[in-house]
């Protein structure tokens, strides 16, 4: 059973200050890992998928880099606007086994 | 590209009623689509996969006869909640792959939000 635990569950920066989010995972086999930006009330809205270690994808503020056993989702210079909640999923063409998340708040 | 909508997006409804939700892909055909539920403060748990043309899986624990799954076309799934409870209540999101690509990205609707009386 595929198993996905992220940290920390909350994170608080001030615009400009730039961290890491952690994504472990526990799989039989990868086939792939999925970060998702999700708003409140909305549904959640892919950012990257990556499929071996080693790879790294970026986009504007954000890169996502992964290991054999965890993944992190850089953030560069945040602005408030970032803020959200970030999701780690793992699966492939049978569904998704997401973590609980990452709630991200950005202060101006 | 790459849009998934929902319908109705909210729905209140008496227990013991069924409602019916709406998942499209507006954009892309989809042989595959998913149906998510996530409760307050909790990530999303996969209920089942739903294929066109065929029998939808669920996962453990997932009543079948309670969550009617139809997947008619390649743009369009239904899951009907049947007899409602207010247990039931809960943001039910869909999800669905491109069939023409060659990865496992899933792409979300909006959700619905189901509250029963």
């Amino acid at each position: 059973e595929d198993q996905v635990t992220q940290s920390p569950e909350a994170l608080r920066l001030q615009e400009g200050e730039s961290s890491s989010l952690n994504c472990s995972y526990t799989v039989s086999g990868l086939r792939g890992l999925f970060w998702y930006r999700q708003d409140p009330g909305k549904g959640p809205e892919f950012l990257f998928t990556l499929y071996s270690a080693g790879e790294e994808k970026e986009k504007e503020r954000l890169k996502a880099t992964l290991t054999k056993k965890e993944s992190f989702l850089h953030i560069t210079a945040p602005k408030p606007e970032d803020s959200a909640t970030y999701l780690c999923a793992v699966g492939g063409a049978d569904g998704l086994t997401f973590g609980k998340g990452t709630h991200l708040i950005i202060q101006p | 590209g790459a849009v998934v909508s929902q319908h109705p997006s909210r729905v209140i409804c008496k227990s013991g009623t069924s409602v019916k939700i709406e998942c499209r892909s507006l954009d892309f055909q989809a042989t595959t689509m998913f149906w998510y539920r996530q409760f307050p403060k909790q990530s999303l748990m996969l209920m089942a996969t739903s294929n066109e043309g065929s029998k939808a899986t669920y996962e453990q624990g997932v009543e079948k006869d309670k969550f009617l799954i139809n997947h008619a076309s390649l743009t369009l799934s239904t899951l009907t909640v049947t007899s409602a409870h207010p247990e039931d209540s809960s943001f039910y999101i869909c999800s669905a792959r491109d069939r023409s690509g060659n990865s496992y990205e899933q792409y979300f609707g909006p959700g619905t939000r189901l509250t029963v009386t």
